[in-house]
């Protein structure tokens, strides 16, 4: 099974929905990660997460939300979904105990959001 | 804030010659340095890292990359180029001043012809 997953894969939704894309794993990370992948512009980070009671924005957090429920879960929503949200998103995770070895994050497979 | 600059979005070799891939970061302080590969439909993949020590990192897949503090860069190379290496290739840097945020540059996708 992989260790990081990521719900749904596939998503078309329309202007002005909510949506939520989920992500667990199974690594025992503390630190967890979204960002959105979009041609030419390689990964941005949306928010991060330290640990469950710690959240931080990324760069482009704006138009998003996220709650870290538990260690092994952290969820992103779009409360008013636009059109140029749309995109890939993925989400990543780290070991804090492995700073001195760069901090590697291991991503999950990737959600494909389409926003009408 | 680092930037990560990766020269050229499109890089196309044919099969059995050399792949180079750049990468240049900007910080003054050596950040860890990464490769991560994508292939189509799938997540980020990590091939190499460099953290400290040797500057030459050999990563999966026959990969390699060398740090070079003077040029700030960590160019990724693979002597001889397979079909099946054909994929988006991500240059990232983790800032050692900054919680470990990690910035990625732009890509680069490796195209292998015949």
């Amino acid at each position: 099974d992989a260790d990081v997953t990521q719900t749904p894969r596939n998503r078309i939704t329309k202007t002005g929905k909510r949506i939520m894309l989920e992500c667990s794993q199974t690594k025992g990370h503390d630190r967890m990660y979204w960002y959105r992948q979009d041609p030419g512009l390689g990964l941005r980070l949306i928010y991060y997460s330290f640990d469950v009671k710690d959240i931080n924005k990324g760069e482009i957090s704006d138009g998003y939300s996220v709650s870290r429920q538990a260690q092994a879960k952290f969820s992103l929503s779009l409360e008013s979904a636009i059109p140029n949200q749309t995109a890939l998103y993925f989400c990543a995770t780290s070991d804090s105990g492995t700073t001195l070895v760069g901090d590697t994050q291991y991503f999950g497979p990737g959600t494909r959001l389409t926003v009408l | 804030a680092q930037s990560v600059t990766q020269l050229g979005s499109h890089v196309s070799v044919s099969e059995g010659a050399l792949v180079l891939l750049r990468c240049n970061y900007s910080s003054s302080v050596p950040p860890y340095l990464f490769w991560y590969v994508q292939y189509p439909n799938q997540g980020l993949q990590l091939l190499l890292k460099y953290t400290t020590g040797a500057t030459l990192v050999k990563g999966i897949n026959g990969f390699e990359a060398e740090f070079k503090k003077s040029e700030t860069s960590f160019h990724l190379t693979k002597p001889s180029a397979h079909m099946s290496d054909a994929a988006e290739y991500f240059c990232a840097v983790s800032d050692r001043n900054n919680f470990n945020k990690f910035y990625f540059g732009s890509g680069t996708k490796l195209n292998v012809k015949p």
